[in-house]
This record gives structure tokens, sequence and C-alpha cells, in this order.
């Protein structure tokens, strides 16, 4: 089984950086992924590691330390609309997911 | 990207009845999935939908509660049966292709169960 943690809430002001951390405890991996999910919505791909170190992608990047069961999302130049909730989730098999609990993004003017 | 349509997109049911939810993929996918997500809940992965066999189920989760169909690699399906209010929550379908990294989802399916 897996046991992926991150926070709860985190509050940013926009222009800001934000970084979403998460830690997981895995009986096997192939992959940690990181998801948006806007309420009412289904969740939409950001980014993808199975590797360590970190992949850029816009103003999004995520990083991994696969020896330290830890990950992060760095969100720059924050924009309301990055007013979301932030899914990590972890595969041991290709598309099958395991998702931690999410963290609330709030994004303030 | 696959383009998941996903029906109904939303209903109130009463207990005890049951509904089929269609998840169709407008290419053909290997690995098909069907999530749930409760109220203010992250997502719970319920069942690989397998291609002309029975679905494989995750802990917790039952064919009698949850019986999924796959007929081909472009549909698949879940019913909720006898549901009761605790089966509120979304229900989402996922498709994924062997080797690559990212999973699709439908818009998913909001249930309500009065």
């Amino acid at each position: 089984g897996q046991n992926i943690d991150q926070p709860t809430e985190m509050t940013a002001t926009e222009g800001a950086i934000v970084q979403i951390n998460c830690t997981y405890q895995t009986s096997g991996f192939n992959g940690l992924f990181w998801y948006q999910q806007h309420a009412g919505e289904a969740p939409t791909f950001l980014s993808y590691n199975v590797l360590d170190g970190l992949e850029e992608k816009g103003r999004f990047s995520s990083f991994l330390s696969r020896s330290k069961g830890y990950s992060y999302l760095l969100l720059k130049e924050l924009q309301m609309k990055d007013s979301a909730s932030y899914l990590c989730a972890v595969t041991d098999s290709w598309g099958k997911l395991q998702f931690g609990a999410g963290t609330q993004v709030v994004v303030t003017p | 990207s696959a383009v998941i349509s996903q029906k109904p997109s939303r209903d109130i049911c009463q207990r005890g009845t049951s509904l089929t939810i269609q998840c169709q993929v407008d290419s053909q996918v290997t690995m098909m999935f069907w999530y749930r997500q409760q109220p203010g809940q992250s997502l719970t992965l319920i069942a690989t939908a397998n291609q002309g066999s029975e679905a494989t189920y995750e802990s917790g989760f039952v064919i009698d509660k949850f019986p999924i169909s796959r007929p081909n690699l472009t549909f698949s399906t879940l019913t909720v049966s006898n549901m009761s209010p605790e089966d509120s929550s979304i229900y989402l379908c996922s498709v994924s292709e062997t080797g690559e990294a990212e999973a699709f989802f439908g818009q998913g399916t909001r249930l309500t169960v009065v």
C-alpha cells in the first residue's frame, strides 16, 4: 500500500511563489504525479517525475527524491486562477494512481 | 490526448436504487480505471476495468456493490448498486496507455443519494 502526505491548505499572494511538499511511503514506485483540481471539475495533469531531479514546465516545476520519498510542486508567479486543490499521486503500475488528500491553495490579491 | 465522455454528469437517486455510469473514450486505450471522490476528500481507486474479463477491485470495494463492464477498448460502465446516502460522491473514469505516464480523467459523475 501507499501512504502519501501533503499539507491541507496553503495561502499565498498573487505574484508570489508557493511550494507544496509531498512525502510518500510505498511498496512499489513507478512515478509520481501532480494534478490540479478546481472545485467541481476533474483533475488535470500537471507533471510526472520518475527519476530524481527537477522537471520544469512553464510556471510549474516538480522535484523528486526517491531515496527520501519526497516531492514538491513549485508554483511561480501565482495567479488568481491557480487557486485550486493540488493532488500528489504515486503509481506502482501504469495508470493506477494512489492519491494524497490534496492541498488547497488559496491565492489572495 | 484521449477525450473521455462520461455520462451522466450528475444525478439524484433514491436510496436502494442503482445507477450505471458510462465512460466513452475517443480512441482505444489499454487501461481504464474507476475512482471515487467523496465530498471534501481526494480520489480513491475503486477498480481497474479489464477488457473481456472481470474487473480488479481495490481493498474495500466489491463486485456486488460496484459491478463494472468493459466490452471493448473504448467503453466501460460502473454501476453503483443498492445505493445509500454514503455513496454520494463524484465518480471518475480514468484512462492511460501502457508506457505512457499521463492518466486522463473524465469530467466525473456527481451522484447524490437521498
